[in-house]
């Protein structure tokens, strides 16, 4: 069955500190990942996905991730996060370029320590 | 370049009513796509509409139907509403089911 586990549904980080949000999928095919972040009262804003090539991806936001087949994960990392980072982030899994047949984690909130 | 709006943000309705959500595309935009976030979950893909045609649907009862208008703008009709959709719904444009431009979403409160 596909899926997406995002095992930590909340953490708490002090400003300044690095980040890392852990993300595991199943699927039968390769696929393609996807992370966003959701403030609240916001909508969806797409971080950075990852289709094929070189497994550690660059985003916005000085956010990036690193695809790992073997581990079957895709983690959210970031060296040093500020405030404005604290929202909710989600993973997700798709068979295309389109999101809209993608398949989302349950999410890890994130706050930020100051 | 306007983005991905939704009306209304937020309503209440009451079990067994009929309830209507809609959103504008972004401009250029031909693919809408639909999903329910329910509380402290992720978004669960409903149906997406292409160039005014239903392009796939996900785990939803027929009670879930769309429509996309010449002008791309859509809506989400939910009848027999049940209190397990009281959810977040988000709506999301692309051009041609390409990268998704999410929009505020729309707060239904079944009670």
């Amino acid at each position: 069955a596909q899926s997406v586990t995002q095992p930590d549904i909340h953490i708490t980080v002090s400003e300044g500190a690095s980040l890392e949000l852990r993300c595991n999928y199943s699927y039968g095919a390769t696929p393609y990942l996807f992370w966003y972040v959701q403030s609240p009262g916001q909508g969806l804003q797409l971080l950075l996905k990852y289709f094929s090539g070189d497994t550690l991806v660059q985003g916005i936001k000085g956010f990036e991730a690193e695809f790992k087949r073997s581990q079957s994960s895709f983690n959210l990392r970031k060296p040093s996060v500020h405030w404005s980072d604290a929202a909710e982030y989600f993973c997700a899994v798709g068979r295309y370029s389109s999101a809209s047949k993608i398949i989302f984690g349950s999410g890890t909130r994130l706050s930020i320590r100051p | 370049e306007t983005g991905v709006t939704q009306s209304p943000t937020h309503l209440i309705k009451t079990r067994g009513q009929q309830v209507t959500l809609r959103c504008s595309s972004q401009s250029g935009h031909n693919t809408v796509s639909w999903y329910q976030q329910a509380l402290g979950q992720g978004p669960q893909f409903i149906f997406q509409y292409y160039r005014e045609e239903e392009n796939g649907r996900g785990n939803f009862p027929p009670r879930f139907s769309g429509l996309q208008f010449p002008n791309y703008s859509s809506e989400l009709n939910v009848n027999a509403l049940e209190l397990d959709d009281s959810a977040l719904y988000l709506c999301a444009s692309s051009l041609d089911g390409d990268e998704q431009y999410f929009g505020p979403g729309t707060r239904l409160t079944v009670t």
